[in-house]
């Protein structure tokens, strides 16, 4: 059982490039979440899936896509990359709703955009 | 809405002195409340979480944390740290309410640092 794993692990990319991040989890779980840390702001919600085929805006969706074709999978896409999306990201999944369940998160994935 | 602000971005202890990370919340309903720690270069784990059971709540490692209402505050606590205690530590608060699928906001983080 891994848990939530999250491909790759450290990635640069230059100004205008795209790029998509893995996640993946073994638990079964229906919710997903992709998460970015940035320093002294903790973790903000950029998107989230509530099941297969469902996804929804968090907190700062601006610049990024996701999709969950798969349950055990949760793709963020960023089409465009700019420095400003420079940040360690997160993948997170729970087994029902959040409030009071916990969430199982991935090592997370350095990105740096010059 | 629901917010939680981490009281303190830094706090330095000695080796078996106690902890105290404070941490303060607003929500509009009863709130679910977490506390996860970041190692190093790693994910964040769950030490524990307080959804309205008992309000002494006790997590993984020694930690646990109070909650109170009249306070709007959720502490985290431990007797004596340890060394592998060092880490980032972030207050979170589960969002409620209509249409809500429990989504997570962090505080800001606070860096716990153990001395020798």
């Amino acid at each position: 059982n891994a848990g939530v794993t999250q491909t790759p692990k450290f990635r640069v990319l230059k100004t205008g490039q795209s790029m998509t991040l893995l996640c993946a989890q073994d638990m079964n779980h229906e919710y997903m979440y992709w998460y970015r840390q940035d320093p002294g702001m903790g973790l903000r919600l950029i998107h989230y899936s509530v099941g297969e085929g469902t996804t929804a805006k968090g907190e700062v969706p601006d610049g990024y896509n996701v999709s969950r074709l798969k349950k055990q999978n949760f793709l963020l896409g960023l089409e465009s990359a700019a420095p400003s999306q420079t940040s360690v990201y997160f993948c997170a999944s729970s087994p029902g709703l959040a409030a009071k369940e916990t969430q199982y998160f991935g090592p997370g994935t350095r990105l740096l955009v010059l | 809405a629901q917010s939680v602000t981490q009281l303190d971005s830094h706090v330095s202890v000695s080796e078996g002195t106690p902890v105290l990370l404070r941490c303060n919340y607003s929500s509009s309903y009863s709130p679910s409340l977490f506390w996860y720690v970041q190692h190093p270069n790693k994910g964040l784990q769950l030490l524990l979480k307080y959804t309205s059971a008992a309000t002494l709540v006790k997590g993984i490692n020694g930690f646990e944390a109070e909650f109170k209402k009249s306070e709007t505050s959720f502490h985290l606590t431990k007797p004596s740290a340890h060394m592998s205690d060092a880490a980032e530590y972030f207050c979170v608060v589960s969002g409620h309410g209509s249409g809500n699928t429990g989504k997570l906001i962090f505080g800001q983080g606070t860096t716990l640092q153990v001395k020798p």
